[in-house]
């Protein structure tokens, strides 16, 4: 079963509208991390933001929030007021504490495309 | 954000030949670097993992003795692509975590290797 789940291939938004960009997980493990990363066409992964599974509140940072809803197990990326710069490949992550292999290594999702239109 | 580096960008090869690829973790100690190869709109596979000063662990199916990665220092760890052959051009990233569990990995810029 895959751990990290984005059901979205390719999104499409208008500048300035909101977007939330899906992704569930799956983990037994009750101490984990939950991450977005953006990935422009130049290729480097930009750290977006973090939420943790003891976290009461959602994580946000500037025009990016985490609804975090644990029993679900979903993390949505939620980016308000996109710009056109938004235009990325954007992937979920997740990093188990205590049953992650490698050390605790990265689980990516597949990513979703996101191109703001302006 | 913390910032990784990684050096060259791209290069290309002839077949057989070998290729060095460094990262370096410019503002903070990394215990622990990561080794990634992504093909064409696909996600990040996991490498290796590496600790300073202790042999790398390789993810199944990745040969050790083709991709050779040494991490001498807490700010540095280097991968190479031993004899290189067309099958192995792809992207590949590097990343840093600093000490503790739950730290968030910073990644560098990529590294795109063509093997003619």
């Amino acid at each position: 079963a895959q751990k990290i789940t984005q059901t979205q291939p390719g999104m499409f938004v208008q500048e300035k509208e909101a977007v939330t960009l899906d992704c569930t997980y799956d983990t037994s493990d009750p101490s984990y991390g939950l991450f977005w990363y953006k990935q422009p066409s130049s290729g480097e992964m930009i750290f977006l933001i973090y939420q943790g599974s003891y976290d009461q509140q959602n994580a946000t940072e500037g025009r990016y929030s985490l609804n975090f809803q644990k029993a679900r197990k979903s993390a949505n990326l939620v980016i308000s007021a996109s710009q056109l710069g938004d235009s990325a490949m954007y992937f979920c992550a997740m990093r188990e504490a205590n049953y992650g292999g490698s050390q605790g290594n990265l689980i990516f999702g597949k990513g979703t495309k996101l191109s703001v239109k302006p | 954000g913390a910032v990784v580096s990684q050096h060259p960008s791209w290069v290309i090869c002839k077949s057989g030949t070998s290729v060095k690829i460094e990262c370096r973790s410019l503002d903070f100690q990394a215990t622990t670097m990561f080794w990634y190869r992504q093909f064409p709109k696909q996600s990040l596979m996991l490498m290796a993992t590496s600790n300073e000063g202790s042999k790398a662990t390789y993810e199944q199916g990745v040969e050790k003795d083709k991709f050779l990665i040494n991490h001498a220092s807490l700010t540095l760890s280097t991968l190479t692509v031993t004899s290189a052959h067309p099958e192995d051009s792809s992207f590949y990233i590097c990343s840093a975590r600093a000490s503790g569990r739950m730290g968030t990995q910073y990644f560098g810029p990529g590294t795109r290797l063509t093997v003619l």
